[in-house]
Parts: C-alpha cells; structure tokens; sequence
C-alpha cells in the first residue's frame, strides 16, 4: 500500500468551481506540503504544515487554502478555480526527527480547469 | 534571493555515464537533495548530500561542494529507465527549512 496517498487522481472542473484536493498519509510525518508543477517551472510549494492545526503559506498560496485536521490528512481546496490553476498537484511529508528530512511524495492529482 | 540552476535537457547513451550539475544561492543551506522523476509521475528520492564530498549509492553518486554552491549527479552504467527529470532540491535552514526546488534536467537515453 502506498505511503502517501491523493484523491482523485485526475479531475476536470469548471472556472468558478468550488473543489478540494485530499492527502493522506501512512507514514507518521509531522509535516506536510502541498506542491504544484507546471512544464518549465518545476515544483512550487502552495501551503505547508509541520501539525495539526498549524497553516503556513509559501510561493504562491494566492487562491488556495488547506486544511490540516489530523496528523494524516492535509486538504488543499481552490475556492473558485480559474484556468491558470490547471496543473499537476502533488502533496508530500517529511520527518524532521531523521535529520534528513527527505520528503515522500504522493502519486499527484492531475487538475483541468476549464 | 533564492536560485537553484541546473540545464533543462541532457542526453547519453545507454552504457554511457552522465554528470548532471547544479549550481545554488539560498539564504541558509542545511541540505542538498537529489529525486528522480518520470514524465506524469512522483518525484522519487535519490540522495541527500549535507557535508562536502561524494556520496555513493549504486549507480548514482552525488557530490557537494558548500563554498562553491555546487553540486552534481553521477549516473554510471545508464540504462534506458534512467530517462526521467531529476530535481535539485536546497533546505534552507534561513527559511523555516522549506525545500527549494530546480525546474529540473530532463535526461534522455538512447540505445
């Protein structure tokens, strides 16, 4: 069974649409990110959350917001998506205990907003 | 600011052994990080460099040198899987140790 996993997988929506993202994980990590990629642009980080209940933006959370109600479960919602929001959305934890800190990625969401 | 460089594009042979470089300006360094990532897929971990040198795994050594910013991805022996994006990552230990990512080097092997 997978580590980290993302709900759905693919999904297309409609510009203004409300829609939520969701993350799970198996692996007991404090943290938890939510990335997006772009061709060209490489990995972004939208929001990140080192625990329950804790919220920090990063490069570019305008026109997101998450959700961190559990230790496993971390949500990004677009409260009203637009165009520029298709992309590929990945969400990711790490162990800041291990020193190393690598971050495990999930399978991504492959996002259509049209 | 923060700006990690590294080529858009590289091929080889199969067989063949390719370097990938990275070069990185960050307001803190606490680590540098190596994934693989196949086309549509998850970024996989490779390596992790936090101290000056070489580190070995298999077919995959990454180097890093802190005072030159730099940093680099052995790939001996390729193989046709090894076709894939592969991300250079800084954690910023100025910057509330957030990973820093490259657009990536898109590696092609040919037979």
């Amino acid at each position: 069974d997978a580590d980290v996993t993302q709900t759905p997988r693919n999904r297309i929506t409609k510009t203004g649409k409300r829609i939520m993202l969701e993350c799970s994980q198996t692996k007991g990590h404090d943290r938890m990110y939510w990335y997006r990629q772009d061709p060209g642009l490489g990995l972004q980080l939208i929001y990140y959350s080192f625990d329950v209940k804790d919220i920090n933006k990063g490069e570019i959370s305008d026109g997101y917001s998450v959700s961190r109600q559990a230790q496993a479960k971390f949500s990004l919602s677009l409260e009203s998506a637009i165009p520029n929001q298709t992309a590929l959305y990945f969400c990711a934890t790490s162990d800041f205990s291990s020193g190393k800190e690598t971050q495990y990625f999930g399978p991504g969401t492959r996002l259509l907003v049209l | 600011g923060q700006n990690i460089d590294q080529p858009t594009e590289m091929t080889a042979t199969e067989g063949a052994i390719v370097q990938i470089n990275c070069t990185y300006q960050t307001s803190g360094f606490n680590g540098l990080f190596w994934y693989q990532q196949h086309a549509g897929e998850a970024p996989t971990f490779l390596s992790y460099n936090v101290l000056d040198g070489l580190e070995e795994k298999g077919r995959f050594s990454s180097f890093l040198s802190r005072s030159k910013g730099y940093s680099y991805l052995l790939l001996k022996e390729l193989q046709m899987k090894d076709s894939a994006s592969y991300l250079c990552a800084v954690r910023d230990d100025e910057n509330t140790d957030k990973l820093i990512f490259g657009t990536g080097t898109r590696l092609q092997v040919f037979p």
